[in-house]
């Protein structure tokens, strides 16, 4: 069975650039997490998804990011325009429900010159 | 919502056992103990939980202490690749609240060889 799928692996950009990040949770699975990664911490989050629905999204920065998961199924996590501190690694993850163990992608690694 | 403290950096012997601890004195009565790690590079995984009693799996053992204050990670026989930050964080089955899956810094596990 495929795991939590990550896009781009590795972005590179240049400050007030747009970005965005796809995921594809493994199939079935009705939570979705989007969580936020600084070096040497552990993984903040950003938005949770119980299927199309964004239940927990209090940590996300409105002003430039923005997410969506339609469908149910794949999310896309934008940044729009990036700035210097969102250099960071970004994480999916996801559950068969709410409170079953995560499943996490490898993560894509984002670079604002 | 309780909180879970963690030693930041433990270093073990390959092949000796590893007791890593996580202290969580205002943890509730529907509050699950759960364990996370993180290998380099990679999404954390999930490792084990448990409630009251201790817990085995093929990974580790979770010990839980009689008052719930406190939880002990319990890996057997350490390997190289057992190296990675280990997460305890704490879950409420009862009360799903916007603090569920908060990742603290976890403890960073070095294992020589």
């Amino acid at each position: 069975e495929a795991g939590v799928v990550q896009s781009p692996r590795y972005k590179i950009i240049e400050k007030k650039q747009p970005v965005a990040f796809w995921c594809n949770p493994i199939s079935g699975h009705n939570t979705l997490y989007w969580y936020l990664q600084n070096l040497g911490q552990g993984p903040e989050l950003l938005i949770r998804y119980e299927n199309e629905e964004a239940v927990d999204d209090s940590q996300l920065p409105k002003d430039r990011f923005s997410a969506e998961r339609l469908k149910g199924v794949d999310s896309t996590l934008k940044i729009q325009p990036a700035e210097l501190g969102d250099s960071a690694v970004y994480l999916c993850a996801s559950s068969s429900t709410a409170l079953e163990e995560l499943f996490f992608g490898e993560g894509s690694r984002l670079t604002v010159l | 919502d309780a909180k879970t403290t963690q030693p930041n950096s433990m270093e073990s012997n390959e092949e000796e056992p590893v007791h890593l601890p996580c202290n969580h004195s205002t943890i509730s009565g529907t509050d699950y103990i759960h364990w996370y790690r993180q290998l380099p590079s990679q999404g954390p995984e999930y490792v084990i939980h448990g409630l009251t009693s201790n817990v085995n799996n093929r990974m580790a053992s979770l010990a839980i202490a009689e008052d719930r204050k406190s939880s002990t990670l319990i890996l057997h026989r350490a390997t190289l690749r057992d190296a990675a930050v280990y997460y305890c964080i704490l879950r409420d089955v009862e009360w799903l609240s916007n603090n569920d899956m908060r990742f603290g810094a976890g403890t960073r596990l070095t294992v020589k060889p």
